[in-house]
């Protein structure tokens, strides 16, 4: 079956850029979605990415290479509310156009 | 701003009873969605449905049923609450998917079960 790839956990500084990665099995890929999740909360939308390159949306960017099978979303000048998991997500056209879903990366900032 | 609701927050039950989770939004969307998620884990589709009277099972469907019978209602039932059902069960919707714009889903605060 198809799966993604995320590392379970990144540690960065108030203040900083940090990368999160995702890399997906391709066949019939569709697009890439990034979701963030609060401890206790749900998933709330941030960005989507069907195409090769960056699209910004304030302090986050996502990034796209379909070529390389891979994505990252990029989270600059860091702020400590920005503290919670990050999913990764992918349409196939096998899947019937459902989300399959990255198991998520935690997010911990330091003072 | 987003508007689905869901019913309960948090649900303490016994093994072997018949449990529904209500799920709600007043967005007007076709597709809506129930997934489950343990802590620090993926979200994995149970059932799905792409309006009235259309449902469809994701990965986890066989020890739930689904019902569409109005666009803003898609209730979960388990017929018979395990111990393993213990998890949190989040309803979702979107309104379109197009390969151009993606699939952008909203979701309600989740139910919490735990099964005793």
């Amino acid at each position: 079956g198809q799966s993604l790839e995320q590392p379970s956990e990144v540690t960065a500084v108030e203040g900083a850029i940090v990368q999160i990665n995702c890399t997906y099995q391709t066949s019939g890929f569709y697009g890439l979605s990034w979701y963030q999740q609060h401890d206790g909360g749900a998933p709330t939308f941030l960005s989507y990415n069907a195409l090769d390159g960056l699209e910004e949306t304030g302090r986050f960017s996502s990034f796209l290479s379909r070529s390389d099978s891979y994505g990252y979303l990029l989270l600059q000048e860091l702020q400590m509310k920005d503290s919670a998991s990050y999913f990764c997500a992918v349409g196939w056209m096998d899947s019937n156009y459902q989300l399959i879903w990255g198991a998520g990366t935690k997010l911990i900032i330091k003072p | 701003e987003a508007d689905i609701y869901q019913t309960p927050r948090y649900l303490v039950i016994g093994t072997g009873k018949k449990i529904t989770l209500e799920c709600s939004q007043t967005m007007g969307h076709d597709k809506m969605y129930w997934y489950q998620q343990d802590p620090g884990m993926e979200l994995h589709l149970i059932h799905y449905s792409y309006g009235v009277n259309s449902t469809e099972k994701g990965d986890l469907s066989s020890e739930s049923t689904v019902s569409r019978i109005r666009t803003e209602h898609f209730p979960l039932t388990l017929e018979s609450a395990r111990p393993s059902h213990t998890s949190q069960y989040l309803c979702a919707s979107s309104e379109s998917h197009r390969m151009s714009v993606g699939e952008k889903l909203f979701f309600g605060s989740g139910t919490q079960l735990s099964v005793l």
